[in-house]
């Protein structure tokens, strides 16, 4: 079965950090790409940052660039989000997924999600 | 890239014909995704590259578009679909979703 499993999150002061992890099995981790995806409480969902296969390339929003850092480990199957400078327009339900390109899926899409991980950001 | 989704929410009968209209602000050929998210849950994929219904959604499912202008249409409304659509597109970075459709009783 396919499954990604976050954890890391919890309550943090503004100007805090906190290191999400996201941990994948059922498939071959390091043969996709991977994003993050944030929906604060009661609003939509915003893409937050994506890696490729080998860690070579990342992306990033606007407002979390110089804050927030997107890496992998493949041997141990996880995707960290390293979170600085902590604010509390952060704080939301943070969702790993797999992040099919072209020339791994054929297509792009985000596919499948983890269940998510609650960052509070407040004092 | 802004998506911008109509209507914003709608309600609707079990049976009905729904559609849900996603426009963004410059052409992204046909890569756009549909996901539906139900409250507490993670987004499930529906529907990418625009019209490729993704494997085990059901067959009342269906999109279409491209460029600028997408539909996502569920050809008759079952208890399950009750739930927050949104569309994204995947043409550029920063990848953006739409503000999402609820669609309620």
């Amino acid at each position: 079965e396919v499954q990604l499993v976050e954890s890391g999150g919890g309550l943090v002061q503004p100007g805090g950090s906190l290191r999400l992890s996201c941990v994948a099995s059922g498939f071959t981790f390091s043969s996709y790409w991977m994003t993050w995806v944030r929906q604060a409480p009661g609003k939509g969902l915003e893409w937050v940052a994506n890696i490729n296969l080998d860690g070579s390339e990342k992306n990033y929003v606007d407002s979390v660039k110089g804050r927030f850092t997107i890496s992998r480990d493949n041997a141990k199957n996880s995707l960290y989000l390293e979170m600085n400078s902590l604010r509390a327009e952060d704080t939301a339900v943070y969702y790993c997924a797999t992040h099919c390109v072209i020339v791994v899926c054929g297509n792009r899409y985000f596919d499948p999600w983890g269940q998510g991980t609650l960052v509070t950001v407040s004092s | 890239i802004q998506l911008t989704q109509s209507p914003s929410s709608l309600s609707a009968s079990v049976g009905d014909r729904v559609t849900i209209t996603c426009r963004a602000s410059q052409g992204i050929s046909s890569y756009l995704a549909w996901y539906q998210q139900k409250p507490g849950k993670a987004p499930k994929l529906l529907i990418y590259a625009a019209s490729t219904l993704q494997s085990g959604v059901p067959l009342r499912f269906s999109g279409s578009g491209s460029g600028t202008d997408f539909t996502l249409t569920i050809s008759s409304l079952q208890p399950e679909d009750f739930a927050t659509y949104y569309c994204q597109h995947l043409h550029s970075y920063p990848i953006t979703f739409g503000p999402g459709t609820k669609v309620d009783i």
